[in-house]
C-alpha cells in the first residue's frame, strides 16, 4: 500500500522560507504516469493546488504561486520536496503531499497533512 | 473564489439521498473529467469518484457521480452518519493552467 508522509517545521517566521519533504513508501516515485504534488488548505478555506513534479524533474506550478514555490524530487530517497519563499500569514495552512494519476488527473494517494503556521 | 461552484451545505436524514452540484465552465468541467473527494476533519481528502463516474476500489456504490456539459454532480444515497464531511469536486482548468478544487460542500446528516 502506497504511503506518503510530510515532514518539516510546523512554524515559520514571516518573510522566511517554508520547506517540506514528502517521503513515499510502498511504491516507487519513479513510476510512469504518476505525478507528485503539493496541495494546501488554509484554515476555513478550500483546497489549493500548489504544484506538481514528475520523477524526471519536470515541474508544473499554480500561476499565483509560481514565483515563490519550488518543487524538487530525489528519486534515490523516494522523496519530493516543497519550498515556498517569502511567506506571510496567508501561507498558514495544512499542507498535503499527494500522488496525481497522470492519465485522468485524479489525486489517489494523500499524506496525512501537516499544519504549517507562519508567525513570529 | 473558486472557478468551480458548489453549494456550501446540504443535509438530509439518515437513509435519504443528497445531491451535490459542481458548476464550472468550458475551460474546466466542459472539457475534462471531474473527480470528487470526501474530507473528514483531521484526515486527508479521500478519492470518491474519478473520471466523472468511476469509483476506486473500496468505495461503496452509494456514492455516484455524473457530468453534463459544464456541471458535475455527486449523489450519496442511503445516507449514514459517517458520511458527514466536506465534499470537493476537482478538475483541470485550461485557462488557469491549474488543478482546481470547488469551494466544498458540507454534508450534514440530520
Amino acid at each position: 500500500q502506497l504511503q506518503l508522509q510530510e515532514s518539516g517545521p510546523g512554524l515559520v517566521k514571516p518573510s522566511e522560507t517554508l520547506s517540506l519533504t514528502c517521503s513515499v513508501s510502498g511504491g516507487s516515485i519513479s513510476g510512469s504516469n504518476y505525478y507528485w504534488g503539493w496541495i494546501r488548505q488554509p484554515p476555513g478555506k478550500e483546497l489549493e493546488w500548489i504544484g506538481s513534479i514528475y520523477y524526471s524533474g519536470a515541474t508544473y506550478y499554480n500561476p499565483p504561486l509560481k514565483s515563490r514555490a519550488t518543487i524538487s524530487v530525489d528519486t534515490s530517497k523516494n522523496q519530493f520536496s516543497l519550498t515556498v519563499s517569502s511567506v506571510t500569514a496567508a501561507d498558514t495552512a495544512v499542507y498535503y503531499c499527494a500522488r496525481l494519476e497522470g492519465n485522468s488527473g485524479h489525486w489517489d494517494y494523500w499524506g496525512q497533512g501537516m499544519l504549517v503556521t507562519v508567525a513570529s | 473564489q473558486s472557478v468551480l461552484t458548489q453549494p456550501p451545505s446540504v443535509s438530509a436524514a439518515p437513509g435519504q439521498k443528497v445531491t451535490i452540484s459542481c458548476s464550472g465552465s468550458r475551460s474546466n468541467i466542459g472539457n475534462v473529467d471531474v473527480s470528487w473527494y470526501q474530507h473528514l476533519p483531521g484526515t486527508p481528502p479521500k478519492l470518491l469518484i474519478y473520471d466523472n463516474n468511476k469509483r476506486p476500489s473500496g468505495i461503496p456504490d452509494r456514492f455516484s457521480g455524473s457530468k453534463s456539459g459544464t456541471s458535475a454532480t455527486l449523489v450519496i444515497t442511503g445516507l449514514q452518519t459517517g458520511d458527514e464531511a466536506d465534499y470537493y469536486c476537482e478538475t483541470w482548468d485550461s485557462s488557469l493552467s491549474a488543478w482546481v478544487f470547488g469551494g466544498g460542500t458540507k454534508v450534514t446528516v440530520l
